[in-house]
């Protein structure tokens, strides 16, 4: 069975810091990796994707990802953070053979001033 | 294009009374999905669409029931409410014909069972 950790619940940061959210999955198969982002009061909008090819993925504004097999992790990272990036960020996976997909229990990001 | 849309936004219920959630999308996507929300569990998969005419179970099934109307709409009953149920129940659509799953949600409805 596929299953996603975020081993942080909250991260505070301040603003212009380099931030760090961290994710690991377990899966048996090949997988498809997603970061989506739930700004407050909102649905959750997809940031990034991992399906192949290069391990490194980025987003339009700003965040990026790395696929490490060995690792089984998808850590999201910014250089530096806004004030607008607070949000709550999820990690999901997706197997080619299910199409279901499986969140980790999310990550709040608290960029203070 | 309005994307994925849930009716209603906000709901209050008393125990044991039964509702509908709605939601539809004008995507022409195959698939459907509904999730819970619960603060520290993230996104909890109900029950599922993969084609118009067919349902599944998820994760967290019991209480509920779904129907596929047609390929745009996917509604979510609750027949007897319970506290436990209260929650942000999100739809989602995605198109089954690519071998990659990227789904797309709705706004959300926040239901509150008291």
């Amino acid at each position: 069975a596929q299953s996603v950790t975020q081993l942080d619940s909250q991260v505070p940061v301040f603003e212009e810091a380099p931030v760090e959210l961290r994710c690991n999955y377990s899966s048996s198969v090949s997988v498809y990796l997603f970061w989506y982002v739930q700004y407050p009061n909102q649905g959750l909008q997809l940031l990034l994707k991992y399906l192949s090819g290069s391990t490194l993925v980025e987003s339009i504004n700003g965040f990026e990802a790395e696929f490490n097999k060995s690792q089984t992790s998808f850590h999201l990272r910014k250089p530096s953070v806004h004030i607008s990036d607070t949000a709550e960020y999820f990690c999901a996976v997706t197997s080619s053979n299910t199409g279901k997909l499986i969140f980790g229990q999310g990550t709040t990001l608290q960029v203070k001033p | 294009n309005a994307g994925v849309t849930q009716t209603p936004k906000f709901q209050v219920l008393k125990t044991g009374q039964s509702m509908t959630l709605q939601c539809a999308q004008d995507m022409n996507h195959n698939s459907m999905y509904w999730y819970r929300q619960d603060p520290g569990m993230g996104l909890r998969l109900i029950y599922y669409s993969a084609s118009e005419g067919t349902t599944d179970k998820g994760e967290v099934p019991n209480g509920y029931n779904v129907s596929r109307l047609n390929k745009r709409e996917f509604s979510l009953r609750l027949e007897s409410a319970a506290p436990s149920q209260t929650s942000v129940y999100f739809c989602a659509s995605s198109e089954a014909s690519q071998r990659v799953y990227e789904q797309y949600f709705g706004p959300g409805t926040r239901l509150t069972v008291t």
